[in-house]
């Protein structure tokens, strides 16, 4: 079947590393994203990566890409109160085509 | 920065009744798309557009229909609201290309009574 995988919930304390993991199932997937969610809002284009890389750093947000496990993991370090919200993980497998992840809702304690 | 605008963010209707949601894009994208997000379900996608009058059913276009008349604007229509339809509505838009991202609105939350 189609389906991307993430665990539900994740909580994490101020100042801490968060790791969100996503498993997706198209080995054939060219692109995968990251996305956030904030309460009430659409969703915001985090990051993505290309199939060929392995990894891709952006400021706070670092994303694996382990293309033979197809697992798909963002980091965030020095995790912030504004950082609590839904991670959406998403692959596109076609042109039209994305299949979203039902989200990893992050909450960090102060 | 690409804008996706919603009409209404909250939008509360009756069964029965024929539902329009408006989304507008500013940056000229080809292609367009709705989806639902309910909770535990992630985002599905009802429907979407490749060009101006063109259409696609998505996983569950059922009950919805979508009018794509200007290439920035978008509708999604529900014919006759049902109970069944309360959810929050999100309206996306890419570049062509394979895997080009999608930029999101803000959402409509809608309730059907």
């Amino acid at each position: 079947g189609e389906d991307v995988e993430q665990s539900l919930f994740l909580s994490v304390r101020e100042g801490d590393s968060s790791v969100i993991n996503c498993t997706y199932t198209d080995s054939s997937s060219t692109y995968l994203y990251w996305y956030k969610q904030e309460p009430g809002a659409g969703l915001q284009l985090l990051t993505y990566i290309f199939s060929n890389m392995d990894m891709k750093q952006d400021q706070r947000l670092t994303v694996l890409l382990n293309k033979k496990d197809k697992h798909l993991s963002l980091r965030i370090a020095d995790t912030q109160t504004g950082d609590s919200a839904i991670y959406f993980c998403a692959e596109a497998s076609g042109t039209y085509k994305y299949i979203f992840g039902t989200g990893t809702r992050l909450k960090v304690l102060a | 920065d690409v804008k996706v605008t919603q009409s209404s963010r909250y939008l509360v209707k009756r069964t029965g009744e024929k539902v329009f949601l408006e989304c507008v894009q500013d940056m000229d994208h080809e292609n367009m798309f709705w989806y639902r997000q309910d909770p535990g379900l992630g985002l599905r996608l009802i429907y979407f557009s490749y060009d101006v009058k063109m259409k696609e059913k998505g996983d569950i276009p059922e009950g919805y229909s979508v009018s794509r008349e200007k290439k920035e604007r978008f509708s999604l229509i529900l014919e006759s609201a049902s109970t069944n339809q309360t959810s929050m509505y999100l309206c996306a838009s890419s570049s062509p290309g394979q895997g080009k991202p999608q930029h999101f609105g803000d959402g409509t939350r809608l309730s059907i009574l």
